[in-house]
């Protein structure tokens, strides 16, 4: 147990469909993250938000839309996603953004039909 | 930026010592050297950071030789359930979400 929380651990999804994959921590970090994990790829970053506020977009496409209401709480909103789109997304905290170790949950399997 | 260079594979034996070693040669005075270890269908786990010369805890050690241009991950006596992908990380606040990058790492196979 990280600390990190994921749900759903599953998700089938259409590509008409809109969906959200949710992350919470229970460690009093200030620092939320999503990387994306395609299958035999590297993680890849895709949002940083310290304090609530977003701090880094790497260039993630808009069907994906990130929420993070308090230092608690990530959302990463999911909608006309494709195919090349399953993967396991994993969310990740850490105290602050500087050297601090990430602390990551478990992920959510994405499956895009 | 700083760059990290891994072997893509290894293979070991139960009980044996294993020393990954990571290239990072364009390594910046403030940047600290990061190692994390990922199981399949889960989130990494770190392990070990370190700045300089050897860093010890309960599960590895991590060798920094004086220039800093590579780093070593030493696992005493592994297991079979340490078998996973290890990364390697080199960043500070100052690198920016660089140093958050996690290149395609080691896949280390632990055999009885």
């Amino acid at each position: 147990e990280t600390g990190v929380t994921q749900t759903p651990r599953h998700l089938v999804m259409g590509m008409t469909n809109k969906k959200s994959l949710k992350c919470e921590q229970h460690l009093g970090h200030n620092a939320m993250y999503w990387y994306k994990q395609s299958a035999k790829k590297p993680l890849e970053l895709m949002f940083v938000y310290n304090f609530k506020e977003q701090t880094e977009n790497n260039s993630v496409p808009s069907r994906f839309s990130p929420e993070c209401p308090n230092s608690s709480h990530l959302f990463l909103h999911l909608h006309t996603l494709q195919p090349e789109d399953s993967a396991l997304y994993l969310c990740a905290s850490s105290q602050g953004t500087g050297r601090e170790k990430l602390f990551f949950g478990s992920g959510t399997q994405l499956s895009v039909l | 930026l700083a760059k990290t260079t891994q072997p893509i594979s290894m293979d070991s034996y139960e009980g044996q010592e294993v020393n990954i070693t990571c290239s990072h040669n364009n390594i910046a005075t403030n940047d600290y050297i990061t190692w994390y270890q990922q199981f399949p269908s889960q989130g990494p786990r770190f392990i070990i950071q370190g700045y300089k010369t050897k860093v010890t805890n309960e599960v590895a050690s991590l060798f920094i030789p004086a220039d800093r241009k590579s780093s070593t991950l030493s696992l005493p006596r592994v297991s079979l359930s340490d078998t996973a992908v290890y990364y390697c990380l080199v960043g500070d606040e100052n690198t920016g979400f660089q140093k958050l990058v996690f290149g395609t790492g080691t896949r280390l196979l632990v055999s009885p």
